[in-house]
């Protein structure tokens, strides 16, 4: 079952312009971490921000987890053609420390040059 | 990152085949590893977690008789899509786990069931 919902479902912006997607769960986490996956490729781990902290930044990312509502956002700033993607927030879902994955629906980023 | 590879990277067969699709992970040992299927313009969909040594943990709705599930080694697992059919076409990704908040992602192998 699909744990996250993500907003918008696409995303067509300028180069340059920030791009914000956000992630939405139901159950309790231990953490939650953002994914990019280009066409037809595997995924590309982008960041990991833990249950116990609000905000995180990797270079032009920032990532924001509010708990008390089950959100997460993740901003790109300055973005590139480059950052054309589809991103994917995933919550270990309280997996009992599996390392199991529940992955959002995602949101596909056009960046236009 | 460490690298997790996936063989084939393609392959179509016809209906009834079974095909089975390698996962490894080149330079690290994974005692966990897991595999996703994602349709077109879809999410992934964890199917099973397999783990070394053991027997494979299924996802509910998949098919462990039809999703056949090895990990014979720290390496390498390996998913058997017995009989497959046109509705089993799917990118098929696994991943390593090199702990609990760690994974690394194969490149998919794309089925296409004529």
């Amino acid at each position: 079952s699909q744990q996250g919902e993500e907003d918008p479902q696409a995303l067509s912006i300028q180069e340059g312009e920030n791009a914000t997607m956000n992630c939405s769960y139901k159950t309790s986490i231990n953490n939650l971490q953002w994914y990019r996956q280009n066409s037809g490729r595997g995924l590309v781990h982008l960041i990991l921000i833990r249950s116990n902290e609000r905000e995180k930044h990797s270079g032009r990312l920032r990532v924001t987890l509010d708990t008390s509502k089950k959100s997460s956002s993740l901003l790109i700033t300055a973005s590139r053609a480059a950052d054309t993607a589809s991103y994917f927030c995933a919550t270990d879902a309280g997996s009992g420390n599996t390392g199991k994955l529940i992955f959002g629906q995602g949101t596909t980023l056009q960046v236009k040059p | 990152g460490a690298v997790v590879s996936q063989h084939p990277s393609w392959v179509i067969c016809k209906s009834g085949t079974s095909v089975k699709i390698e996962c490894r992970s080149l330079d690290f040992q994974a005692t966990t590893m897991f595999w996703y299927r994602q349709f077109p313009k879809q999410s992934l969909m964890l199917m099973a977690t397999s783990n070394e040594g053991s027997k494979a943990t299924y996802e509910q709705g998949v098919e462990k008789d039809k999703f056949l599930i090895n990990h014979a080694s720290l390496t390498l697992s390996t998913l058997t899509v017995t009989s497959a059919h046109p509705e089993d076409s799917s990118f098929y990704i696994c991943s390593a786990g090199l702990d609990v908040e760690t994974q690394y992602f194969g490149p998919g192998t794309r089925l296409l069931v004529l």
